[in-house]
């Protein structure tokens, strides 16, 4: 069965800190995708990124980047110099990707996020 | 292009009403889900819609359901509204595969 886990409840920074989410996940499955949301106070969803799950390789945006490690079904999300903005929960997700004549077995499957708070 | 749009925005509802909230998405795609986020369950998948036909469920009672329209726009019902339903409910549409979705901001129904 699918199951994302996020240990960090809740981290609480200061600002220009550098802060690193971690994301694990369980999956049979081996064609899957793996995501992050931002969501801030408004409540709407931000992606941010996605990878599937045979490409390995990190990837930097900016201020944000991904370490993705199958040997131990991570995720990890790393920002650097933490901003004031950047406070939020941030979910990571798994989906896996079959379809089956009719039959969609495509849903995502949130970890129970992280909130992040960063201290001015 | 025009995002995911819901309405309303903000519910309040008494146990044992129903309710439909409504999600149109972005022009073009034909697969709508739905998620309900709540801070006990978190975020949990509902259903998803492709081409007006429930391809994918979650584990919900019956009492919530959903339906899609021929344009693509989804609502969805909860009947005789409990308490536990207070939540924000999310909405999502891609072209096709889930996981390339956007997220609509969502309603907040509080229930009474």
């Amino acid at each position: 069965a699918q199951k994302v886990t996020q240990a960090q409840t809740e981290i609480s920074v200061v600002e220009k800190e550098d802060v690193t989410l971690d994301c694990v996940y369980e999956t049979r499955d081996t064609t899957y995708y793996l995501f992050w949301y931002k969501q801030p106070p408004s409540g709407e969803l931000v992606f941010l990124i996605r990878r599937n799950s045979f490409d390995e390789q990190n990837e930097i945006s900016g201020r944000y980047s991904w370490n993705f490690q199958k040997s131990t079904s991570s995720f990890n999300f790393t920002i650097t110099a933490s901003q004031v903005v950047d406070s939020a929960v941030y979910f990571c997700a798994l989906s896996e990707a079959r379809i089956s004549g009719k039959t969609s077995y495509d849903k995502v499957i949130f970890g129970p996020g992280t909130s992040l708070s960063v201290i001015p | 292009k025009a995002g995911v749009t819901q309405t309303p925005r903000y519910l309040i509802k008494t146990r044992g009403q129903q309710v439909t909230l409504s999600c149109s998405p972005i022009s073009g795609h034909r697969s709508v889900s739905w998620y309900q986020q709540t801070p006990g369950q978190g975020l949990q998948f509902l259903f998803e819609y492709f081409s007006e036909t429930q391809r994918n469920k979650g584990n919900f009672p019956g009492r919530f359901s959903g339906r899609q329209f021929s344009n693509s726009r989804s609502e969805m019902n909860v009947s005789t509204l409990e308490l536990g339903d207070s939540a924000l409910y999310l909405c999502a549409s891609s072209a096709d595969r889930v996981y390339e979705q956007y997220f609509g901001p969502g309603t907040r129904l509080t229930v009474t």
